[in-house]
Formats: C-alpha cells, sequence, structure tokens
C-alpha cells in the first residue's frame, strides 16, 4: 500500500510569492489533513478536507488555503509568503467521515512533508 | 491555548530500560488519543492509540495509559532501544465536532547503548 505522497520535498520563494504544496493520500482515505510545523515547535492545525469539502481551519490567516479534488488528492496555497511561513509543512490522510467503524478512532498517516523556506 | 500538552522536552533512557512519555491534555470532549513518532525529515508516524472507553492499550513494546479523571496519558516503551530515538507526539481528538486533532509539542527520547 502507497502511503502518503507530497511534493515537493523542498520549496524555496521569496518573500511576497505564492506556495502551492500537493499531496496524494493513501488510496481509500477521503480525509486530508495540512499542519505547520514550524521550527521548534509541535504540529500546528491548517486545514481539513474531506470529501472534497473544507471541513475546518485552523488559527491561520486566509493567505492559507488549499483544496481537495475529486481524486481525493490536495493542494495547500500559501499567498503572499512571509519569512515566518518557513515551516515543515505536513500532509496526512485518514478515513473519512462517513467510514464505518467510526470516523472518530481513525489515526492520520503522514507524509514525509514539504520544507517551505521563504527568503 | 496549548490544549495538548508535552511538558518534557527530552528525556535520555539506557537501552533496555522503561521510557516514559507524558502527555497532559485540558479538554474533556477529547475521547481519542494517539501517539506519533517522528524521525528527522520524515513524517509523523502512527504508534499506537486509545479511546476514553478504555485505560490501556498494549501493542508489543509500547504501552498507552489513560487517566480521565487527571486527563493524563502516558507512553510506556519496553524494553527501550535506540532505534527508538526520536521525537515523539501525543495527539488529541474529540468524538465529534470538529475531528480537528490537536497534537503536543512532542518530546525527544533519546535511547542510550
Amino acid at each position: 500500500e502507497a502511503g502518503v505522497t507530497q511534493s515537493p520535498t523542498h520549496l524555496i520563494k521569496t518573500r511576497g510569492q505564492q506556495a502551492t504544496l500537493r499531496c496524494s493520500p493513501i488510496s481509500g482515505h477521503t480525509s486530508v489533513y495540512w499542519y505547520q510545523q514550524a521550527l521548534g515547535l509541535g504540529l500546528q492545525f491548517l486545514l481539513w478536507y474531506d470529501e472534497g469539502e473544507e471541513r475546518n481551519r485552523g488559527n491561520f490567516p486566509p493567505r492559507f488555503s488549499g483544496r481537495q479534488f475529486p481524486n481525493y488528492s490536495s493542494e495547500l496555497n500559501v499567498n503572499a509568503l512571509e519569512l515566518e511561513d518557513s515551516a515543515l509543512y505536513l500532509c496526512a490522510s485518514s478515513l473519512g467521515y462517513g467510514s464505518p467503524g467510526g470516523f472518530g478512532n481513525s489515526p492520520l498517516h503522514f507524509g514525509n512533508g514539504t520544507r517551505l523556506t521563504v527568503t | 491555548d496549548q490544549q495538548v500538552k508535552q511538558n518534557s522536552p527530552s528525556l535520555s533512557v539506557q537501552e533496555g530500560r522503561i521510557s516514559i512519555l507524558n502527555c497532559d491534555y485540558t479538554n474533556s470532549m477529547f475521547d481519542y488519543f494517539l501517539w506519533y513518532k517522528k524521525y528527522p525529515a520524515e513524517g509523523p508516524t502512527f504508534l499506537i492509540s486509545i479511546s476514553s472507553i478504555k485505560d490501556k492499550n498494549e501493542d508489543g513494546r509500547f504501552t498507552v495509559f489513560l487517566n480521565k479523571s487527571a486527563k493524563h496519558l502516558s507512553l510506556h516503551i519496553v524494553p527501550s532501544q535506540p532505534g527508538d530515538s526520536a521525537v515523539y507526539f501525543c495527539a488529541a481528538s474529540p468524538a465529534s465536532g470538529t475531528y480537528k486533532y490537536i497534537f503536543g509539542t512532542g518530546t525527544r527520547l533519546k535511547v542510550l547503548a
């Protein structure tokens, strides 16, 4: 079973530019989560998509946005990049909201992340 | 507001001994808890979970204990191995509503050979 894949592995942008990060979930998973891990900090919840809809978002400004495609892959867009956006961005997938067995008991499976550097 | 706290940023343990990683939470609505292990340059790997209807869950060398009254969970690794050296994150999720998994800040475990 292929795991969660993220691309690119590394991304270098300058302040003010836009960044697009991509994620392919595990086959059969319909929920995709995005997390930010800044240096020395824990995982901060960014966005949750399920069945193509944004279900929840964390405490981040609107310039962080994304979408989920019909094949359940997802992209995260960060507009007007700032230096403090430099971080590891992790995508995770899980069984979806309507899955049998209870969505709340479905662990997240993470990709290896995209390291975004803003200069 | 840090709803999930890992107050020990680091822990060193001798190989073969027990490693105990702790996690506290503040939100009584949390009812599903997970532990993840993270190596550098990799994403977190799911280790073990526990729901609030249990107070213990075991998987090989890993055991998670949940004390709901104290809002505390711990991960025991016995025996500890050098390959267990990593950052460990606990995470919590409510039974319904947002399904937003909240992560702690992590504890760096170093197992000394």
